[in-house]
């Protein structure tokens, strides 16, 4: 089946600094890639949607300038938390569509803890 | 009025009970709708799709009704292993479109 394979599934890291997250499409093409936050007890929630070759669509509340997103090929997306803060520690993660009848494969997400 | 509402539980159940519970949805233009599984730090796992004529894998039966906008998933026999948070999920419009969840039913299988 059509697998996402997400990295690194654990961070931790300095305020300030920036991480990158990648989502890899192992076995098929993904032109659209989600990328989700969820923070404890509460529900995931759609950060933007990556498009490869285009700039990405962010969600209402979500500053495209701290959390960039590239697409640059149809196996690969990345997101930047950039100049991280305590309250960006979150669990991230992303996933694909390979059809429409609930075919979204999520990466296995990334425990980002900023200290 | 949030998209998608589930109670959070928890739902404490005895091994080999049947359990059943609901979400509720605000758009009424969403087109798709699912279940998914979650495991404590865990990525969601897609459980079923829901449909209006409704779908039952196993133990597992999903059933959708627009007019009210509710989703409704019933587990019978139910294992230890089913315990879970389980994610009412609805896809807001056509074409790729994220999904919206829902914070999540917490069930608790006990034996």
């Amino acid at each position: 089946g059509a697998v996402v394979s997400q990295h690194p599934s654990w961070v931790i890291c300095k305020s300030g600094t920036s991480v990158k997250i990648e989502c890899r499409s192992l076995d098929f093409q993904a032109t659209t890639m989600f990328w989700y936050r969820q923070f404890p007890k509460q529900s995931l929630m759609l950060m933007a949607t990556s498009n490869e070759g285009s700039k990405a669509t962010y969600e209402q509340g979500v500053e495209k300038d701290k959390f960039l997103i590239n697409h640059a090929s149809l196996t690969l997306s990345t997101l930047t938390v950039t100049s991280a803060h305590p309250e960006d520690s979150s669990f991230y993660i992303c996933s694909a569509s390979v059809g429409r009848n609930g075919g979204y494969t999520f990466g296995s997400g990334t425990r980002l803890t900023v200290v | 009025r949030k998209e998608v509402e589930q109670d959070p539980g928890p739902f404490n159940v005895p091994e080999g009970a049947t359990v059943a519970f609901n979400c509720t949805y605000s758009n009424s233009a969403s087109q798709s709708f699912f279940w998914y599984r979650q495991d404590c730090r865990k990525e969601p796992k897609l459980l079923m799709s829901v449909y209006s004529s409704g779908n039952e894998d196993g133990r597992f039966t999903a059933q959708l009704n627009r007019a009210s906008q509710y989703i409704s998933l019933l587990i019978r026999d139910s294992k230890l292993s089913d315990s879970a948070t389980y994610l009412c999920v609805v896809i807001r419009g056509g074409g790729a479109d994220g999904l919206t969840f829902g914070k999540g039913t917490h069930l608790i299988i006990q034996p």
